[in-house]
């Protein structure tokens, strides 16, 4: 079985501070790992993906995730916070063996930025 | 950038009546999902669909769903007896050949029971 642990259910920054929003993730196969974000009244725009190349992904907006295997953790960063990064962030795991596409979904992190 | 399309975006009914969501998702993809996502709640897989066919569904994806893919372009959840607990935000998604997990996700439906 799967699972995403996200910690924080809320993360506030200061714009042009670092952003970090933690994602641990439990799974018995190796795992794909993904970072979306959601807009209010918007779907989920996939941030960025790990799927076994290279351990630090690089996604859109100036995100980034490391891949580490030892710590079962997949948390996403960016350098420094910008108004337009304030929206829930969802990570979310799946298996690549057998892989219908299912995605297990995290409870999700809200990011404020404050100016 | 081609997009996946969901229609109503809000969508009332009363409990116990049939409701049909709707998702055109993008052109050339081959693998179609629903997901949810009830209030202050995580994002929840409800099915997946893959060549005309349920590769995976579950446990929340009972009796009462159907999805369908009628005409080669939509993709369709249907709810036959609403419950009040189908309250959700409905999620339509797509994926290509070159990876298979949801790429695209539509905007939602967002679905109320009375």
């Amino acid at each position: 079985a799967q699972s995403v642990t996200q910690l924080g259910s809320h993360v506030s920054v200061s714009e042009g501070a670092l952003v970090l929003l933690r994602c641990n993730y439990s799974s018995s196969v190796p795992p794909y790992l993904f970072w979306y974000v959601q807009y209010p009244n918007q779907g989920l725009q996939l941030l960025l993906k790990y799927t076994s190349a290279a351990t630090l992904v690089k996604g859109i907006n100036g995100f980034e995730a490391e891949f580490k295997k030892s710590e079962t953790s997949f948390h996403l960063t960016k350098p420094s916070a910008h108004m337009s990064d304030a929206a829930e962030y969802f990570c979310a795991v799946s298996s690549r063996s057998g892989n219908t596409g299912k995605l297990i979904f995290g409870q999700g992190t809200t990011l404020q930025v404050k100016p | 950038e081609p997009e996946v399309t969901q229609t109503p975006s809000h969508q009332v009914t009363q409990m116990g009546q049939e409701v049909i969501l709707r998702c055109v998702p993008i052109s050339n993809h081959l693998y179609f999902y629903w997901y949810r996502q009830i209030l202050g709640q995580k994002v929840e897989f409800l099915v997946s669909f893959y060549n005309n066919e349920i590769s995976e569904k579950s446990e929340i994806f009972d009796d009462q769903f159907s999805v369908e893919r009628p005409d080669g372009s939509n993709f369709t959840l249907k709810i036959r007896s609403t419950k009040l607990e189908d309250s959700a935000m409905y999620f339509c998604a797509s994926g290509d050949r070159v990876q298979n997990q949801p790429q695209h996700f539509g905007d939602g439906t967002r679905l109320s029971i009375l």
